[in-house]
């Protein structure tokens, strides 16, 4: 089955320690993308990766970090969670950038 | 002023209504449009997809895109409890690497 596979679901953590949300996507897809969606302000880009070892800032990208060391997977890194940055996070990918994006189930991080 | 503008509600609507859904926009280069449908503790849906102007119809679902507006349009005939979610609509601008999205409507079709 075509997916996007993000892990864990749900992370509840504590200021300042360093977590890492996971994603893999099995479509071969060059492109993907994370995402954090708040209440009121929708959907907006962290960061992007065109390919493997190609990445750039989205929109929102402070406090995060990504990298993109083979095709299928471009964790998201927070070195230093702040409270802030508690939000529901997507991965996406697609084929090129401007076709149908597909979505995890996302991950709910609580950050105290 | 926001990109994209979506109006949050909710929208609450009997079972078999017409639904309107709208996104208003500032950038003139965006040429791809999109509608993605989310369920509760699920990811994005691709629902509709257009590019440039015109309308695109998909069995209850029609989009329209009115770009001299910049006025973006979702309908839903014959709406059913099934399509209780929140609809983002979603655009891009040829060259660009970015989708930008409306804040979502949530809509609630009551049985």
């Amino acid at each position: 089955e075509a997916q996007v596979t993000q892990n864990p679901r749900y992370l509840i953590t504590v200021t300042g320690k360093k977590l890492t949300v996971t994603c893999s996507q099995n479509m071969n897809h060059e492109y993907m993308s994370w995402y954090r969606q708040d209440p009121g302000l929708g959907l907006r880009q962290i960061y992007y990766s065109m390919n493997v070892e190609v990445t750039d800032k989205g929109d929102v990208p402070e406090g995060y970090k990504v990298s993109r060391k083979e095709k299928r997977n471009f964790p998201l890194i927070l070195e230093s969670p702040s409270p802030n940055q508690t939000s529901l996070y997507f991965c996406a990918s697609s084929l090129e950038t401007k076709r149908e994006l597909h979505f995890g189930n996302g991950t709910r991080l609580t950050v105290t | 002023q926001k990109e994209v503008e979506q109006d949050p509600g909710p929208l609450s609507v009997p079972e078999g209504a017409i639904v309107s859904l709208n996104c208003t926009y500032s950038n003139s280069a965006f040429q791809y449009f999109m509608w993605y449908r989310q369920y509760s503790r699920k990811g994005p849906e691709l629902l509709m997809y257009t590019y440039s102007s015109g309308n695109k119809e998909d069995g209850r679902f029609t989009a329209q895109v009115d770009k001299s507006s910049k006025y973006i349009s979702l309908f839903i005939r014959d709406s059913q409890p099934s399509d209780s979610a929140t609809y983002l609509c979603a655009m891009s601008a040829p060259g660009g690497f970015k989708t930008i999205f409306g804040a979502g409507t949530r809509l609630f079709v009551k049985a």
